[in-house]
Formats: structure tokens, C-alpha cells, sequence
């Protein structure tokens, strides 16, 4: 398996409060990306990066923040959690076409937003 | 733009059956991929199976299988001789072939296998 991590794995926090999830690799890919899953919706994409400090946003990125200072971790950060952003989050990785087809993503982390 | 439907929210089938999971895709890419995936009660996201749209051989991998339409903008898994470890939701995704790991997907398919 792919060494990526994610902290917390779960994690309950209050509206309006600030909130940082954490993804990290050792497998030094340059491409990492930030999903979140919803019932109804599959996974969708928040931001991605494509190298230090270079990053964009995906699909559902409005309320979301990321920056990546290392090649190793990518941080997304809830500046101020909405009960619309509890869902479970799911960091991926990739060096390539060829690497990510082998569907390298963390294990998820459960946010809930009381 | 990039779509992905998956009509049926849950699908069941017997031990050692063959059961077929649809998926039907919409994209402006004229190179690009398309995936199953899987995900247990764990939640890990697993890849069962993958196709590049510009293969007309449909992929195979062991008792996982796809039947890709093209023209039709179909790509429905099969998996046979269906075993309780199969069970779990299954995903189908598709990304531009520039577009490296931006994955869109559908909404999933929960699949139950019975003894």
C-alpha cells in the first residue's frame, strides 16, 4: 500500500470554529489531492496540488483552504466550520498517470460539525 | 464538463452469481480514463479496475470485468462468481486524460451479497 496518512481520523468540532486537516506521503509524489464524500454524491474534489506551493481548487473548494510546504504534507483548512462540511475527507496521491492508476487514497478522516 | 451516473443506489446478488453494476458517463475530453472503485465498511477507496477510453479491448481483471460503449457513453462492471468479500459500496469515475488524478464520480452503488 501506499504510505499515506491522514490526522485526525476523526474529529467532532464546533460551528464557527477553525479546523486543519492533515495528509501526509512518504512515496514523494508531486500531485495530492483533497476529496470529500457525501451520501448521494460519491467523492468530490475540493483542491489539489500539483507541487510545493501550487495548488488549485476543485469542484467544492468555497469554504476551504490548502497550502502544501513540503512535497510531503497537504493541509486543508475550515476556516470557519459549517454543519454543510461535516463529511468524511479523503486525501490522494500521485506521481503520474502511470502510479495513480493503481487508486492510492488515505484512509478518511470523519468531520463532524456540531 | 464531466458527469457520472450510477442508477442503481443498491444491487443485490447470491453467492457465486454474476452480478452487473451500470454506469453511464458524460465528457468534453477526448482522452480519457474511466474507473471502478471500491469501498468496504473500512472506507479505504480501492481500485478494482481501470479503462483507457482509446482501448477498444474491454479490461478484465480476474473475476472483475467492464463492458465499455463508447459511442453510448457506457461503462458497466462485471464481477463474477461473487463472494461475500465483495460486498461494499462501488464507485464509478472517470478524469480527463491531462487532468491527472481529478477524479469525477458517481454517486455509488451498494452492493450486498447473500449466502
Amino acid at each position: 500500500d501506499a504510505g499515506i496518512t491522514q490526522s485526525p481520523r476523526h474529529k467532532v468540532t464546533e460551528t464557527g470554529t477553525p479546523v486543519t486537516l492533515r495528509c501526509h506521503q512518504t512515496e514523494n509524489h508531486r500531485y495530492m489531492y483533497w476529496y470529500r464524500q457525501d451520501p448521494g454524491h460519491g467523492l468530490r474534489l475540493i483542491h489539489y496540488s500539483y507541487g510545493v506551493k501550487d495548488t488549485d481548487k476543485g469542484e467544492v473548494s468555497d469554504g476551504y483552504s490548502v497550502s502544501r510546504s513540503k512535497t510531503e504534507d497537504f493541509l486543508l483548512t475550515l476556516e470557519s466550520a459549517t454543519s454543510s462540511q461535516t463529511s468524511v475527507y479523503f486525501c490522494a496521491i500521485s506521481e503520474s498517470w502511470e502510479t495513480f492508476l493503481r487508486g492510492d487514497f488515505g484512509p478518511g478522516t470523519r468531520l463532524t460539525v456540531t | 464538463a464531466q458527469t457520472v451516473t450510477q442508477s442503481q443506489p443498491e444491487m443485490s446478488v447470491q453467492e457465486a452469481e454474476t452480478v452487473t453494476l451500470s454506469c453511464t458517463y458524460d465528457t468534453s475530453e477526448s482522452d480519457y480514463y474511466l474507473f471502478w472503485y471500491k469501498q468496504p465498511p473500512s472506507r479505504q477507496m480501492i481500485l478494482v479496475i481501470r479503462q483507457e477510453a482509446y482501448k477498444q479491448q474491454n479490461a478484465t481483471e480476474n473475476r472483475f470485468s467492464v463492458n465499455f460503449q463508447k459511442a453510448a457513453k457506457s461503462f458497466s462492471l462485471k464481477i463474477s462468481d461473487s463472494q461475500l468479500g465483495d460486498a461494499a459500496m462501488y464507485f464509478c469515475a472517470t478524469a480527463g486524460g491531462n487532468q491527472g488524478g481529478k477524479l469525477i464520480f458517481g454517486q455509488g452503488t451498494e452492493l450486498s451479497v447473500k449466502p
